[in-house]
């Protein structure tokens, strides 16, 4: 089966640095995204990886390791405005994007 | 990119009516797409919208509940038919263009539909 893991929860401190770690078995692999979602709006992009190594767009940097089937999303300088669900999405070797449950990531002052 | 609306933005409906659920591009694309998010879960894909054929859906989904059509490249609709209580959710029209370097989905704002 198709299975992508993400933490459900995760609590960090203004002004910190988080890691929000995305493991997956999936048929096949043609990239790995990570969107945001604030709440009540619809996901954006944040990320893609194809190929191993660390993508730095920002505050925002994003980790994929194939043999691992595992990928991170770090958010460096914590805001408020940073609360918000992650999701982590595979995209198969048939094209469909496999998503995972979303890490609600909680931002305190 | 792309940019995508939706109509309704939302909507409350009687059990046992149907619901029809609008997405437009701004611009042609290859992949059309209709989710599901329940209330605090994960996005959960119903079909992928097919232009000039039917749709393709996915697992627990079928076409005589969620019919689906895409009469051109920048259009598609979903219909929720005889709804029940356990249809209320966001229902997300995505997009993505094949052929870029890699297949970004494009998400419009939502429909939040309830159903009593």
């Amino acid at each position: 089966g198709q299975n992508i893991d993400q933490p459900t929860e995760m609590t960090a401190t203004e002004g910190a640095i988080v890691q929000i770690n995305c493991t997956y078995q999936t048929s096949g692999f043609n990239g790995l995204f990570w969107y945001q979602q604030h709440a009540g709006e619809a996901p954006t992009f944040l990320s893609y990886n194809v190929l191993d190594g660390l993508e730095e767009k920002g505050r925002f940097s994003s980790f994929l390791s194939r043999s691992k089937g595992y990928s991170y999303l770090l958010l460096k300088e914590l805001q408020m405005k940073d609360s918000a669900s992650y999701l982590c999405a595979v995209l198969t070797s048939n094209y469909q994007l496999i998503w995972g449950a979303g890490t609600k990531l909680i931002i305190k002052p | 990119s792309a940019v995508i609306s939706q109509k309704p933005s939302r909507d409350i409906c009687q059990r046992g009516t149907s619901l029809t659920i609008q997405c437009q591009v701004d611009s042609q694309v290859t992949m059309m797409f209709w989710y599901r998010q329940q209330p605090g879960q994960s996005l959960t894909l119903i079909a992928t919208a097919n232009q000039g054929s039917e749709a393709t859906y996915e697992s627990g989904f079928v076409i005589d509940k969620f019919p689906i059509s895409r009469p051109n490249l920048t259009f598609s609709t979903l219909t929720v038919s005889n709804m029940s209580p356990e249809d209320s959710s966001i229902y997300l029209c995505s997009v993505s263009k094949l052929g870029q370097d890699y297949n970004e989905q494009f998400f419009g704002p939502g429909t939040r539909l309830t159903v009593l």
